[in-house]
């Protein structure tokens, strides 16, 4: 079974400073990955995901994730941290069709001015 | 990007009774629909899958009686959960996937907080 965790329950940066916000999945198979963001009283939207493409994977909003299967890793960095992207921010793998999804806990990014 | 709508974005309700929740595809047709909950502080959690015309698929754990869903239409699903209790309370999120060129992602509702009490 896929399992996803993330590393930080919260992270708190300036603004203007890079985000890093850690994943480390499990499964027993190629996975598919993603990152979804969640705003308050919002839906979820996906910033990006990985599908056995390039390892390097560019989202919206300046956002990108690196899949690193020796590390069993898809980290999801940003160079300069915005005020809007105070968010909430969910690392998922998904099953072998691609659709139903295996969620993180969740991280809560927090950016200073 | 497609647009899924959840109604409503929370309830109150007493003990006992039952509460539906919306989940509409607005500017796309969803042959599948997931229902999620998740806890304060913990994750989603996946509940039931739904096609279109056919019954839901439940996760273990989840009983099917007391979470009704219909997906009566490509456009709509419905969770229902019946003789609620406080336990139940919760925030409860639908997912819909499309035909063709909408089926590589899953687009969200908002989600439905629900308490009971």
């Amino acid at each position: 079974a896929q399992s996803v965790t993330q590393l930080d329950s919260h992270v708190s940066v300036s603004e203007g400073t890079p985000v890093l916000l850690r994943c480390n999945y499990s499964s027993s198979y190629s996975p598919s990955l993603f990152w979804y963001v969640q705003h308050p009283n919002k839906g979820l939207q996906l910033l990006l995901k990985y599908t056995s493409a390039a390892t390097l994977v560019k989202g919206i909003n300046g956002f990108e994730a690196e899949f690193k299967k020796s590390e069993t890793s898809f980290h999801l960095t940003k160079p300069s941290a915005h005020m809007s992207d105070a968010a909430e921010y969910f690392c998922v793998v998904s099953d072998l069709n691609g659709n139903k999804l295996v969620f993180g806990a969740g991280t809560i990014l927090r950016v200073k001015s | 990007g497609a647009v899924v709508s959840q109604h409503p974005s929370w309830v109150i309700c007493k003990s006992g009774t039952s509460v539906k929740i919306e989940c509409r595809s607005l500017d796309f047709q969803a042959t599948t629909m997931f229902w999620y909950r998740q806890f304060p502080k913990q994750s989603l959690m996946l509940m039931a899958t739904s096609n279109e015309g056919s019954k839901a698929t439940y996760e273990q754990g989840v009983e099917k009686d007391k979470f009704l869903i219909n997906h009566a239409s490509l456009t709509l699903s419905t969770l229902t959960v019946t003789s609620a209790h406080p336990e139940d309370s919760s925030f409860y999120i639908c997912s819909a996937v499309g035909t063709g060129t909408m089926n590589t992602e899953a687009f969200f509702g908002q989600g439905t907080r629900l308490t009971v009490v």
